[in-house]
């Protein structure tokens, strides 16, 4: 199947700074990324869609502002948390979808806010 | 308010036994449905995946089935095996876009 690499598996900041996650997909063209956040125990919350070369659409509730995510080619996005606080203490996922309906999930990035 | 739920947290199964994994849905605009299994420190795997006009879809061990009119799908694993032991998860679309998941069950088959 399909490979997708995220980076870096784990991170710890300080309150106030930010961290940028990057995902990619290593052996195809993604023109779909999609980045998700799950808590512990509950399931995957999907936080926005990004398409190459457009603005990622956010979901209800996800501060676009607080969130950044580029989508510059078709196998990179990032996710930048900027300011980040420990409520924001979590683990991110994301996925790329080749064509059609199937997401290519990457391992996912620890992040805890200290 | 989460449109898909797995109620079971967790599931034990001996070894050559069968697993069954439940799924509920609330949104009856859902036709595509997914289901994933999850290693620790791994994303998600995609394993079977059904739509709305079939009520049955088999890939080897695996069997998932769809009951519309309940809103309801299950995965059923035959012959359970140590390795498929992991967190598995539901999924449903309206649109292939955005995917809705459940909160995953835990499942641990013992030798």
């Amino acid at each position: 199947g399909a490979v997708v690499s995220q980076h870096p598996s784990r991170v710890i900041c300080k309150s106030g700074t930010s961290v940028k996650i990057e995902c990619r997909s290593l052996d195809f063209q993604a023109t779909t990324m999609f980045w998700y956040r799950q808590f512990p125990k509950q399931s995957l919350m999907l936080m926005a869609t990004s398409n190459e070369g457009s603005k990622a659409t956010y979901e209800q509730g996800v501060e676009k502002d607080k969130f950044l995510i580029n989508h510059a080619s078709l196998t990179l996005s990032t996710l930048t948390v900027t300011s980040a606080h420990p409520e924001d203490s979590s683990f991110y996922i994301c996925s790329a979808r080749h064509k059609s309906y199937e997401q290519y999930f990457g391992p996912g990035t620890r992040l805890t806010v200290t | 308010d989460q449109q898909v739920k797995q109620n079971s947290p967790s599931l034990s199964v001996q070894e050559g036994r069968i697993s069954i994994l439940n799924c509920d849905y609330t949104n009856s605009m859902f036709d595509y449905f997914l289901w994933y299994k999850k290693y620790p420190a791994e994303g998600p795997t995609f394993l079977i995946s059904i739509s709305s006009i079939k009520d049955k879809n088999e890939d080897g061990r695996f069997t998932v089935f769809l009951n519309k009119s309940a809103k309801h799908l299950s995965l059923h694993i035959v012959p359970s095996q140590p390795g498929d032991s992991a967190v598995y998860f539901c999924a449903a679309s309206a649109d292939f876009n955005k995917f809705y998941f459940g909160s995953g069950t835990k499942l641990n088959v013992k030798p």
